[in-house]
Order: structure tokens, then C-alpha cells, then sequence
């Protein structure tokens, strides 16, 4: 079975650029996540879909930030206008809730965003 | 405040010693889990717990939710095992919604 998917591993970016990560979760999952992990601390949720609906984005910078997921399948999250403060890892996790471990957590290699 | 406090924030092990990890809690937590996150930044999911206690081979998990705390203990440990450790809780008002501590980087010498 293949693992969550994200691209591109690595950007670079000046202040003001835009950029777009891509997530793939594992088949059958219909729950994604979007964590933003700035270096030396734990992933913080960004926002949540369950299916193609989006369940919680109370926490996502809704000025410069957007995720969307049209199919419940694939899911893209975009920083429009890239700030200094953006430079983190950003994650991508599915989880199945079915079965004894329902909410269990299955992440991808993440995205190290650099804004200069 | 942290609602998720994880201590200690560092540790240095010789090979096949024992360490504890421990999680504590500051909101209402129904399930809690863990993860290993690599030096290559991938995290790996340990355990999923409801109140109890699971064994994974060196690894041994505890959650107690009425004193509101979880622990990590690890056996003989491996080099293999270096990386940051993160616990996560599920709250009871947030449905499918993890909140992460900051993790403890354990280090493990030959």
C-alpha cells in the first residue's frame, strides 16, 4: 500500500511569491490534514477535510492561505503571498476512521518551505 | 499555556539502556498518540491509545486519563530509535482534531 504523497519536497521563495504544495493520501482514506511545523516544534494544524467538505480551518491564515480538496481525493494547500514567517515544514496526514484505531495519523515526507 | 507538555525536551542515551517519555495534559483528552519523527523529517506513528497500556517489541505505552498524562517507555534502545518523539491529543470538544506537543529529541550513543 502506498504511503501519503507530497510534492515538492523542498521551496525556496522570496517574500511575496506564491507557492502550491500537493498531497496524495493513502487510497480509501477520507480524512486529510494540513499541519505547518516551524523548525523545533510540533505540527500545528492548519486545516482538516472530511471527504471534499472542510471540516475545520479555524486556523488557517485565511488572507494568504487556501486548501482545497474538489474530489476528496488529491488536496492543495497555497500560501498566496509567501512571508518570512511561513518558513516551515508543511505535512500532509490521512487517516482512515474505520476500525479499532480510527483516528490514526499516517503522514508524508512533508514540504520544507524557505522564504527569504 | 502548553496544553500538551512534553518532557524532557532532550535526552542522550548509551545503546541498551532504558528511557521514559512523558506527555502531560492540560485539556480534556479522550485518545493520544504517538510518533517518531526521523532526521529526514518523516513521521512514523507509534501508538494509538484509548486509556490503557499497548506493547510494541522495545515499546511500551501508557495512557492514564483521569490524571491526565500518557508515557513512552523504550527498551533497550537502539541506535535507530535517535529521532524527536511527539505526542498527540485528541480533545474531547474537537473531534479528529490532534493537538501536538513540542517533542522530546532522543539521542542515542554507541
Amino acid at each position: 500500500e502506498a504511503g501519503v504523497t507530497q510534492s515538492p519536497r523542498y521551496a525556496v521563495l522570496q517574500e511575496g511569491q506564491a507557492v502550491s504544495f500537493w498531497c496524495d493520501p493513502i487510497s480509501g482514506h477520507d480524512t486529510l490534514y494540513w499541519y505547518q511545523q516551524p523548525r523545533d516544534q510540533g505540527p500545528q494544524l492548519l486545516v482538516y477535510f472530511r471527504d471534499e467538505a472542510v471540516i475545520d480551518n479555524s486556523q488557517l491564515p485565511s488572507d494568504r492561505f487556501s486548501a482545497v480538496r474538489p474530489k476528496g481525493t488529491n488536496s492543495t494547500l497555497k500560501i498566496q503571498s509567501a512571508k518570512q514567517g511561513d518558513t516551515a515544514t508543511y505535512l500532509c496526514a490521512s487517516s482512515p476512521r474505520t476500525g479499532g484505531s480510527q483516528n490514526t495519523l499516517y503522514f508524508g515526507a512533508g514540504t520544507r518551505l524557505s522564504v527569504l | 499555556g502548553d496544553q500538551v507538555k512534553q518532557s524532557p525536551s532532550a535526552l542522550s542515551l548509551q545503546e541498551g539502556t532504558n528511557s521514559a517519555l512523558r506527555c502531560n495534559f492540560s485539556i480534556a483528552t479522550t485518545t493520544v498518540q504517538w510518533f517518531l519523527q526521523n532526521p529526514r523529517g518523516s513521521l512514523m506513528n507509534l501508538f494509538y491509545l484509548v486509556p490503557g497500556t499497548k506493547e510494541n517489541g522495545r515499546l511500551k505505552s501508557t495512557f492514564n486519563s483521569k490524571e491526565s498524562y500518557s508515557t513512552l517507555h523504550i527498551r533497550d534502545a537502539q541506535l535507530e530509535d535517535s529521532g524527536t518523539y511527539f505526542c498527540a491529543a485528541e480533545d474531547t470538544g474537537g473531534a479528529d482534531r490532534l493537538t501536538f506537543g513540542k517533542g522530546t529529541q532522543l539521542i542515542i550513543q554507541p
